[in-house]
């Protein structure tokens, strides 16, 4: 099965910066798809993420703060944009195979916003 | 997608079968049932899915009742690496795949 490398595994970082999380398939996907996990909770998805438009976001999520770039096939990015500690989370990407392949997941950026 | 209902925690003997159960009493026709799991500091994996027949693989199998309003997950020999927390997810086939997550099960296997 595709495997997704995520970068950075771990970070902490000052409130009010941002930090983008990088994602590379090694192979090539149609979607994917970025959630959050916030602690002792389950995932909750934030956006979808297509090649050549614009990522589509879910209720309580918007650009501005959560700003996706999806290059092309292989590649994701998401920025968590001027942090709060509220942002202090597990951020995880998902790629859908298609063909009616089941969805696999990056390990997670596991953020701490000081 | 419809909405499942799973205990938020059990406990299993290692070397003994763990039995989920998942309530999904509003699934409609197209809609399969999905198991993954997320075991600590790790993304969910993909463990198995069915419509509406028993299915077996590797890892596990999945039993879903006639009617459909409920289904089991079985790990037939749990081991200590199977301590996780697994989700019971119903949505269609083929409908691309962003993935509802609810609460889950904490499965703790212990020795």
């Amino acid at each position: 099965s595709a495997v997704i490398s995520q970068k950075p595994s771990r970070d902490i970082c000052q409130r009010g910066t941002s930090l983008t999380i990088q994602c590379q398939v090694d192979s090539q996907v149609t979607m994917m798809f970025w959630y959050r996990q916030q602690p002792g909770q389950s995932l909750t998805l934030i956006a979808t993420a297509n090649q050549g438009s614009e990522a589509t976001y879910e209720s309580g999520f918007v650009i501005d703060k959560f700003p996706i770039s999806r290059p092309n096939l292989t590649f994701s990015t998401l920025t968590v944009s001027n942090m709060s500690p509220e942002d202090s989370s597990i951020y995880l990407c998902s790629g859908d195979p298609g063909r009616g392949r089941e969805a696999f997941f990056g390990q997670g950026t596991r953020l701490t916003v000081v | 997608d419809a909405k499942t209902t799973q205990p938020p925690s059990m406990d299993c003997a290692e070397g003994r079968a763990a039995n989920l159960p998942c309530n999904h009493s509003t699934i409609s026709g197209n809609e399969y049932v999905y198991w993954y799991r997320q075991i600590h500091s790790q993304g969910p994996q993909y463990i198995i899915h069915g419509l509406k027949n028993n299915e077996t693989n590797e890892m596990a199998s999945l039993i879903i009742t006639e009617d459909r309003k409920s289904s089991t997950l079985i790990l037939p020999h749990a081991t200590l690496r199977d301590t996780a927390v697994y989700y019971c997810i119903v949505r269609p086939h083929n409908a691309g795949n962003m993935l509802t997550f609810g609460g889950g099960t904490r499965l703790m296997v212990k020795p």
